[in-house]
């Protein structure tokens, strides 16, 4: 089965602080993504990567930066974090190869609080 | 282009049949089907691809109108455990998701014994 993990399912931070959340698959997945997901909107992709160092802007990349020094890991970085950025926040990964059907496997999630 | 899906929410008897359906305007290469349960991740269900036919797990079945830009997810006898919220995505820019999904905004569906 595929895994994903991200490291912690419930942080609260201040506004202004610097937060990194972290994202783990382990089946050796091209592709990783981060969206947030609010009610009544869904969920909206943040950013997304398909290679290692590469990082591409998704539909709400403001106030948000990734990085993806490893293949089976992807962080999502607020520099400064806001109130309007308490949400939950889910990582996801799938497989890139042409002809392969892309299959997003989530993570458990991260509920952030900024206060 | 975010997709539409309907209805917003719909409450059933265990054994009854749901159809939840989720339109997009803009031209399809795939749809993708996750249930949720609450404070769960969303788990997949199905990848539906344009020419492909319509595809079923046990009870719960979806199709694709490439005409029509929509896709519905079939699900038949309804049992508690299909209680969660039904989110379809859709490509963004490339076909088949590899730059991410647009999802819709979900479908609460609950069941009651």
């Amino acid at each position: 089965d595929v895994k994903v993990t991200q490291s912690s399912r419930y942080l609260v931070k201040r506004t202004g602080e610097k937060v990194f959340l972290e994202c783990v698959q382990d089946m050796d997945h091209e592709n990783m993504f981060w969206y947030r997901q609010d009610p009544g909107l869904g969920l909206r992709l943040i950013y997304f990567s398909y290679d290692v160092k590469m990082k591409e802007k998704g539909d709400i990349p403001e106030g948000y930066s990734v990085s993806r020094e490893k293949k089976e890991r992807f962080s999502l970085i607020l520099e400064s974090a806001s109130t309007n950025q308490t949400s939950m926040y889910l990582c996801a990964s799938s497989l890139l190869s042409p002809g392969m059907l892309k299959t997003q496997y989530f993570g458990p999630g991260t509920r952030l609080l900024v206060l | 282009q975010q997709p539409v899906q309907s209805p917003q929410a719909v409450i059933l008897r265990e054994g009854e049949d749901a159809v939840i359906n989720c339109s997009s305007s803009k031209a399809l290469y795939s749809v993708h089907w996750y249930r949720q349960k609450h404070g769960e991740a969303p788990v997949f269900l199905m990848i539906l691809l344009k020419g492909g036919e319509q595809k079923g797990h046990e009870k719960i079945s979806a199709s694709f109108n490439e005409k029509k830009q929509q896709s519905s997810l079939y699900l038949t006898a309804s049992q508690l455990s299909y209680s969660g919220t039904y989110f379809c995505g859709t490509d963004r820019i490339r076909g088949g998701g590899a730059d991410g999904l647009t999802f819709g905004k979900g479908t609460h569906l609950i069941i009651q014994p």
